[in-house]
């Protein structure tokens, strides 16, 4: 069974720095993508970004970025210019190609500190 | 923008009661998912639907029950609620095989 890491239950970062979220999966499958999802304190889960595995670029939007390693199974999550608004729980994410379930990891809070 | 909504954003039923909780989207989404969030132990799915009068049991589906009669509307129901049920619970749907999946804001649940 395909399962999601992220061994950071907590983080803290200054306004306008930066900050990596680990993620790590374990698949014997080559066929699948991962995403990271943000939930703000109160308000709901959003999509943040997609990778597909198949392609080596990394995925970007604005000021997240990610950083794909799939040999090492791992899915960093880069937030550049920490702005408050980015505070916030992050789960690492993962689905099969042709499934139609996610596997979640169990979260990172992400406090961005004034 | 797709939008899923949820029934209620807080509730609190009694030891025992038949709770039922609704999902609504707008998007014309294939699947739909109900999800309960805990501390410590992030997302875990409880049923999804793939299709309408379909569904299929996720990793926590005991005490709990689904009916989707219509494709936008997707219920969870607890039979007889119980204290360890208290939970924050998000629905979601998504296209088929997407893994996009857009979040209600959640019921949080009490259950005394």
């Amino acid at each position: 069974a395909q399962t999601v890491t992220q061994s950071q239950p907590e983080m803290s970062v200054q306004e306008a720095e930066t900050v990596t979220l680990s993620c790590t999966y374990d698949t014997s499958e080559s066929n699948y993508y991962l995403f990271w999802y943000k939930q703000p304190p109160s308000r709901q889960m959003i999509l943040v970004i997609r990778q597909e595995a198949y392609k080596q670029q990394n995925a970007t939007e604005n000021r997240f970025s990610v950083n794909f390693q799939k040999a090492a199974k791992s899915f960093s999550l880069k937030i550049s210019d920490s702005q408050l608004g980015d505070t916030a729980m992050y789960f690492c994410a993962f689905i099969q190609g042709g499934s139609e379930k996610l596997v979640f990891g169990k979260g990172t809070k992400l406090t961005v500190n004034p | 923008d797709v939008k899923v909504t949820q029934s209620s954003r807080y509730l609190v039923k009694r030891t025992g009661e038949k709770v039922f909780l609704e999902c609504v989207q707008d998007m014309d989404h294939e699947n739909m998912f109900w999800y309960r969030q805990d501390p410590g132990l992030g997302l875990r799915l409880i049923y999804f639907s793939y299709d309408v009068k379909m569904k299929e049991k996720g990793d926590i589906p005991e005490g709990y029950s689904v009916s989707r009669e219509k494709k936008e509307r997707f219920s969870l129901i607890l039979e007889s609620a119980s204290t360890n049920q208290t939970s924050m619970y998000l629905c979601a749907s998504s296209p088929r095989t997407s893994g996009r999946e857009h979040f209600g804001p959640g019921t949080r649940l009490t259950v005394t």
